[in-house]
């Protein structure tokens, strides 16, 4: 099993539509969480942190269930300049080193249609 | 805010040529930098840790030989791709945490492509 498990997408939606990305993760003593976005062929940005009370940033809403150790995020009246890949990512703690690294999902690309 | 330059953006060599990619944390420092590789279609895949005055810790698979890893100073880290063949080419990016246990700051890449 994957150590953190996207939809694979893509999503194409019309401007102002919702849509919502999900990711599991398997290492139940993963610390925290995130999502990330990625333009094509630039770096990693950060969207925002997820926590379990889940948190809402602008038209981004994300959420955490440990229990079932799922994270997703929502973004409604989705923009062209919302196209991008998504990354669900976890720090997890490094068994070996003992300190935590990032671990990236596949990343689900979405592309907003005018 | 925390900002790591990598140098170069991209780069072509040739099969058997040696590539340096550097990352410099600017206003900060960084004991840890964290590089990874990305194939097209990919997920950004670790390769390994360097900690500066450390050996490089190198996840498995990664070749130590191949990947030369070096931290030398708290802001700049490098990694040289010794004897690249085309199956190399790839994103390289690399990542420091900005200390405050939640925070990283990527580089902004480095494409290489090897022919």
């Amino acid at each position: 099993r994957k150590e953190v498990e996207q939809d694979p997408g893509p999503f194409n939606v019309p401007e102002g539509a919702t849509v919502a990305f999900n990711c599991t993760y398997s290492n139940s003593a993963s610390q925290s969480f995130f999502w990330y976005r990625q333009d094509c062929r630039k770096e990693p940005k950060l969207l925002m942190s997820v926590y379990s009370s889940g948190n809402e940033d602008g038209r981004f809403t994300a959420q955490l269930n440990r229990a079932s150790q799922y994270i997703s995020l929502l973004i409604r009246d989705s923009k062209l300049s919302d196209s991008a890949t998504y990354l669900c990512v976890v720090n997890v703690k490094n068994s070996g080193a003992g300190s935590y690294q990032l671990t990236f999902g596949k990343g689900t690309k979405l592309s907003v249609i005018p | 805010g925390a900002v790591v330059s990598q140098h170069p953006s991209w780069v072509i060599c040739k099969s058997g040529t040696s590539v340096k990619i550097e990352c410099r944390s600017l206003d900060f420092q960084a004991t840890t930098m964290f590089w990874y590789r990305q194939f097209p279609k990919q997920s950004l895949m670790l390769m390994a840790t360097s900690n500066e005055g450390s050996k490089a810790t190198y996840e498995q698979g990664v070749e130590k030989d191949k990947f030369l890893i070096n931290h030398a100073s708290l802001t700049l880290s490098t990694l040289t791709v010794t004897s690249a063949h085309p199956e190399d080419s790839s994103f390289y990016i690399c990542s420091a945490p900005q200390g405050n246990g939640d925070g990283y700051t990527f580089g902004s890449g480095t494409r290489l492509t090897v022919v």
